[in-house]
C-alpha cells in the first residue's frame, strides 16, 4: 500500500536557522504531495503542495520539490521563526482515491528565540 | 467565510457507550472526510462522503460509521466504545473530488476521551 515516512522529531532549532524536514513516500504511480502544519490545539492547515514531478510548492517561506527519482518531498525554510513551532505532516493523495490523504507520522518543530 | 465546524470540541464517554460527532463543512463544499489522530498511530483515514454517498473507507472496524446529509453536514458514530478509541477526530472539507479539487480544509477536531 501507499505510505509516507518522515524524520522523527522533535527538531529543535534556534531562530533564523535553516530547516529541513525529510519526507519520502512509497506509492504505485505518481501521487500529489502535500505538507500540512498543525499548531497547538488546532486542526491541520495546508502549507504547500505539488501535483507532479519537479513541481515546487512554496508558501510563507517554506518550499518543497517533488522528486520522482528519490520519491521525496523534503520541506525547507531558510530562516525559521519562533512562530513556526508546530507539527508538520507530509501527505500524499491519488485523485482516483477521492480526497483520502495518507499521512506521515508528523515532525514536531521547536524554534527557540 | 466560516471554516469547518466540529462539535462538540471535547467529549468524555464510558467504555461500551456510543458517541456521535458532527461536522459542518465550508459552505458549498460537498466532500467531507474523517480522520482519527492518536499519538501511537498518527493520522488515519476513516471515511469520505461526497453528495451523501460514502466514497472511501479506511481500515477501521464496523463500530465506526458515518453519514452525510443533503446539506453536506456529516456525522460519524462510534458504537461500543473502547479505551483505544480515545483520540482527536478531525473532519476535512473539500469542494470537489478528483482533479478538480484543490485542497482539504480541516476543522479543529473533537477530542474524545473514553474512560
Amino acid at each position: 500500500g501507499n505510505s509516507v515516512t518522515q524524520m522523527e522529531g522533535p527538531v529543535t532549532l534556534s531562530e533564523e536557522a535553516f530547516l529541513t524536514i525529510n519526507c519520502t513516500y512509497t506509492a504505485t504511480g505518481y501521487p500529489s504531495l502535500f505538507w500540512y502544519v498543525q499548531y497547538p490545539g488546532e486542526g491541520l492547515q495546508l502549507l504547500l503542495k505539488a501535483t507532479k514531478a519537479d513541481d515546487k510548492g512554496s508558501n510563507k517561506g517554506f518550499e518543497a520539490t517533488y522528486r520522482k527519482e528519490t520519491t521525496s518531498f523534503h520541506l525547507e525554510k531558510g530562516s525559521v521563526q519562533v512562530s513556526d513551532s508546530a507539527v508538520y505532516f507530509c501527505a500524499l493523495n491519488f485523485h482516483n482515491a477521492g480526497n483520502m490523504l495518507t499521512f506521515g507520522g508528523g515532525t514536531r518543530l521547536m524554534v527557540k528565540p | 467565510k466560516a471554516g469547518v465546524t466540529q462539535t462538540p470540541r471535547y467529549l468524555i464517554k464510558t467504555r461500551g457507550q456510543q458517541v456521535t460527532l458532527s461536522c459542518s463543512p465550508i459552505s458549498g463544499h460537498r466532500s467531507v472526510s474523517w480522520y482519527q489522530q492518536t499519538p501511537g498511530q498518527g493520522l488515519q483515514f476513516l471515511f469520505e462522503y461526497f453528495s451523501e454517498t460514502q466514497r472511501n473507507k479506511g481500515n477501521f472496524p464496523g463500530r465506526f460509521s458515518g453519514r452525510q446529509f443533503s446539506n453536506s453536514r456529516s456525522e460519524m458514530n462510534v458504537s461500543t466504545l473502547e479505551l483505544g478509541d480515545s483520540a482527536l477526530y478531525l473532519c476535512a472539507s473539500s469542494l470537489e473530488v478528483g482533479p478538480k479539487n484543490t485542497e482539504a480544509f480541516f476543522g479543529q477536531g473533537t477530542r474524545l476521551t473514553v474512560v
